[in-house]
């Protein structure tokens, strides 16, 4: 049940782009990502639902493919406070009431000067 | 300014012991969370309360125990049944439970990081 995150790592300089994705083998009503920085608490970015909502930071940007259960998160020109690592979270679309969201395993971004 | 604390921000414990780590929010959130994770690892729920005297056991929840007495706090305990207790303990709220449907965003405490001597 839980996501996969591709790459598990990623280095950039600043001024370069990322992209990160989030996968599900299961039906996604919704995907959420988070960014926690080290020793910190995760800090929400954004909310993607199906049938195209979303809700987040202006500077942030998003896809969710409902069909391939997939989101991508786009980090453009990264600056140094973009480092952190990334989680995804997955709410099933067709799971009981309650219990159906879980984090994905996260993927370390690190941005060097 | 409305948030979440969690103390202490450091805990150490003998084996054997109970400890309760505390989450208090001011959000007026419904829905309450416990998170463990582990170095280099992703977030497991632990236990999760969706309304006041309810809760639900997550994917992690042996050896460890809540209660939801009053809205605005989710005590966790973790007791000396729990293995492997050392880890960095998050508690969070939203809105409503997760599972809505709704726009629903986590709002993470500070963490508490336990270490078992």
């Amino acid at each position: 049940q839980q996501p996969v995150q591709s790459p598990q790592a990623v280095i950039l300089r600043e001024g370069e782009d990322a992209v990160i994705n989030c996968s599900s083998s299961k039906a996604l009503y919704s995907v959420h990502w988070y960014r926690q920085k080290h020793g910190e608490a995760p800090v929400f970015l954004m909310i993607l639902l199906k049938g195209g909502e979303q809700k987040g930071h202006e500077k942030i940007s998003a896809s969710f493919n409902e069909k391939k259960q997939q989101s991508s998160l786009y980090l453009t020109a990264s600056q140094l406070s973009y480092s952190g690592t990334y989680f995804c979270g997955t709410e099933l679309a067709d799971a009981d009431y309650g219990q159906n969201f879980v984090f994905g395993p996260g993927t370390r971004l690190s941005v060097l000067p | 300014d409305g948030g979440i604390t969690q103390s202490p921000k450091y805990l150490f414990r003998k084996e054997g012991q109970n400890v309760t780590l505390s989450c208090e929010q001011n959000l007026n959130h419904d829905a309450m969370y416990w998170y463990r994770q582990d170095p280099g690892q992703g977030l497991r729920l632990i236990y999760y309360s969706q309304i006041v005297n309810d809760f639900q056991k997550g994917d992690i929840a042996e050896g460890y125990s809540v209660s939801r007495e009053k809205k605005e706090s989710f005590p966790l305990t973790v007791t000396s049944a729990q293995k492997n207790p050392t880890a960095f303990y998050l508690c969070a709220s939203s809105i409503v439970s997760l599972g809505q449907g709704v726009y629903n965003e986590q709002f993470f405490g500070p963490g508490t990081r336990l270490t078992v001597l």
